[in-house]
Formats: structure tokens, C-alpha cells, sequence
């Protein structure tokens, strides 16, 4: 079973540019997770999607980031006319659905290897 | 191929005991080795190690990394049930090709 996919590992954009990252998560996996790692600082939240669902995106900032799920395909992380301070590693990370009846344990995200974009 | 392991998979405990978690790697250019905590959105980070034998402290919570046998360790003293989680390592590694490799992560419970 191959783990949680992203591409490209790297991105290089100049400033006004768009980018976009791709999150293939592990087979079965039906809810995918975006965080954003600025250099020196730890993870930080930007979005929780299901396919075709975006159940929280209190993380996202509110201009230029978008976040999809669609029903096939991978998960695409757009952030539109790129600026130097976007420049950071973007991870993606799957979970399978939750325990009918509620969680006794937190479900597991599964991470994938990254996206680290420059913009230049 | 650039690995971190952790182990165990998962732990169940009761209030008050001392748990230890472990994590191994094998990365090309080390740079650090981080903790997390996690549990329900955001990883929150916990520690960042890059010496070895230097033991980082909060609160109950301390960690240790050990450079020659290429593991780091987490223990939690007096546990709670709001210690339940899952906790990630991560590594840094690279030089030209910075990456952060996760582990798959110890899942901790607690039992009151």
C-alpha cells in the first residue's frame, strides 16, 4: 500500500505566479489535511477536506489559497499570485474514515513527503 | 531510503504511569528531530533536538536524542487523560534537499 502522495516535491514560482500541490492520499483514505511548515516554526493547520466536502478550513488564509477534494483525483492545494512569505513546505496527510459510534482513539494522519515551495 | 520508525504503534496506560516513546531513524544529513502531539487537528509541536544527550524539558514531558544510535525517546511522567494522542516524530534531514520525514506515529490512551 503506497503511502500519502504529493507533487512535486519541489516548486519554484516567481512572485504573481500560481502554484499548485497535489496530495494523492493512501489508498481507502477518504479525508486529507493541509499544513503549512514556515522555516523555524512547527505545522500549522490550513485545511481538513473529505472528498468533495471542505469540513475546516479555519487555517486557510482568506485570500489567494484555495483547497479542493474532488471525487476523483487528488487533492489540490492553489495558492494564486504567489508572494515570497509563501515560501515554506507544504504537507498533506490522510486519515480513514472515523469509527462508527464515535472515537475512542484520535484517527492516525498518515503524512506525506512534502512540497517545499521557493517563490523567487 | 530515508526512514523513521516509531514504536510502539500504539499504548494504552492508566493515569498516573511513566510511558516512553521511542523513534529511529535513518536519514541522509541529519538536522534535527522534532515531537509532536496531536489530537484532533494541528500537530502541536513539543520539542525540537538536534544535540545529542541534551535533554530537553516541559513540564512532565521530556526528550532526549541520541546521534550515535540514531534514535530519540519521549517520556511523559505522571500521566493524565488529556496526555491521550498521538504523538508524531518527525525529521529534518538534507542539505540540498531539505525534507521532513514522519514517522507513523505512537498512538497513546489513557485510561482514567
Amino acid at each position: 500500500n503506497a503511502g500519502v502522495m504529493q507533487n512535486p516535491r519541489h516548486l519554484v514560482r516567481r512572485r504573481g505566479q500560481e502554484a499548485r500541490l497535489r496530495c494523492s492520499p493512501m489508498k481507502g483514505h477518504s479525508h486529507v489535511y493541509w499544513y503549512r511548515q514556515l522555516p523555524e516554526e512547527g505545522l500549522k493547520f490550513m485545511v481538513y477536506l473529505q472528498k468533495e466536502n471542505i469540513i475546516d478550513e479555519s487555517g486557510m488564509p482568506k485570500e489567494r489559497f484555495s483547497a479542493e477534494f474532488p471525487k476523483e483525483g487528488p487533492s489540490i492545494l492553489r495558492i494564486q499570485q504567489v508572494v515570497r512569505g509563501d515560501s515554506a513546505a507544504y504537507f498533506c496527510a490522510s486519515s480513514p474514515p472515523g469509527l462508527a459510534g464515535g472515537l475512542i482513539f484520535t484517527d492516525t494522519q498518515y503524512f506525506g513527503p512534502g512540497t517545499r515551495l521557493t517563490v523567487l | 531510503e530515508d526512514k523513521v520508525v516509531q514504536s510502539p504503534l500504539s499504548l494504552v496506560v492508566h493515569e498516573g504511569d511513566t510511558v516512553t516513546l521511542n523513534c529511529s531513524y535513518e536519514v541522509t544529513n541529519f538536522r534535527s528531530l522534532l515531537w509532536y502531539k496531536q489530537e484532533k487537528k494541528a500537530p502541536t509541536f513539543l520539542f525540537m533536538l538536534t544535540s545529542s544527550g541534551i535533554e530537553k524539558k516541559s513540564g512532565r514531558l521530556s526528550s532526549i536524542l541520541d546521534k550515535k544510535e540514531l534514535f530519540s525517546i519521549l517520556n511523559i511522567t505522571a500521566t493524565q487523560t488529556g496526555d491521550s494522542a498521538v504523538y508524531l516524530c518527525a525529521v529534518e534531514a538534507g542539505n540540498r534537499d531539505d525534507k521532513i520525514i514522519f514517522g507513523k506515529g505512537t498512538r497513546l490512551h489513557i485510561l482514567p
